[in-house]
């Protein structure tokens, strides 16, 4: 089965540029999706198809995708960016399922 | 406006069958490349995907519970159902219902979900 693996926890200050990796075995042939999820919140979808951005999503999330890890980056971090933060992919080499990475709990210093 | 809205039991006993409805609006199962997808999380823990059905009524479900889900959709009533047999304190999770369009095939992904609603499998 096709493993998505986070970093549990990324700090950052603010101003400064966070990025969260999300490792998979030769991801770059995937198309990779990010959440961001808030304390008692429905996830909402921040970057799809590697690098494309729902409206209404601040041009400073942005994508990336290339090898075994994809990366989201958060460039000028604000205290609201707090959240966690999940991969995403469809593993369609076996079964056809979704996959999510483990998370990863992004602290605004 | 794409809004879906989940609805269910607030608590089930072990062994039960759980049913979950997912009410949506805003978009039709019935428009090429749209489907519905579950997806669940237990209190702390990661996001798992569960069951999808598309717009041609074909299902996909999670290797691990597949012998436990049924997903389906009447289309004129705007709805998804989930069911999930023999449930087990360790079903205890939020359960979301997300819209999952298929533009690139077998590139699935999310992108609106309803607020969850908490199922917990207790006696």
């Amino acid at each position: 089965s096709y493993v998505l693996t986070q970093p549990p926890s990324v700090s950052v200050a603010p101003g400064k540029t966070a990025r969260i990796t999300c490792g998979g075995n030769n991801i770059g042939s995937k198309s990779v999706h990010w959440y961001q999820q808030k304390p008692g919140q429905a996830p909402v979808l921040v970057i799809y198809y590697d690098s494309d951005r729902p409206s209404g999503i601040p041009e400073r999330f942005s994508g990336s995708n290339s090898g075994n890890t994809a990366t989201l980056t958060i460039s000028r971090v604000e205290a609201g960016d707090e959240a966690d933060y999940y991969c995403q992919v469809w593993d369609s080499n076996s079964d056809h399922r979704g996959v999510f990475g483990g998370g990863t709990e992004l602290t605004v210093l | 406006q794409v809004t879906l809205r989940e609805s269910g039991p607030a608590l089930v006993i072990p062994t039960q069958t759980l049913t979950l409805t997912c009410t949506f609006s805003g978009f039709s199962l019935s428009t090429s490349g749209m489907c519905v997808s579950w997806i669940r999380q237990p209190p702390g823990k990661a996001l798992e995907w569960l069951a999808l059905i598309d717009w041609d009524d074909y299902k996909y479900y999670s290797t691990s519970l597949k012998t436990r889900l049924t997903i389906s959709k009447d289309t004129s009533k705007n709805q998804v159902v989930l069911t999930m047999t023999n449930m087990d304190p360790v079903d205890t999770a939020t359960y979301y219902c997300a819209r999952t369009p298929r533009q690139v095939a077998h590139a699935y992904y999310f992108d609106y979900w309803g607020q969850g609603t908490l199922v917990t499998v207790s006696s």
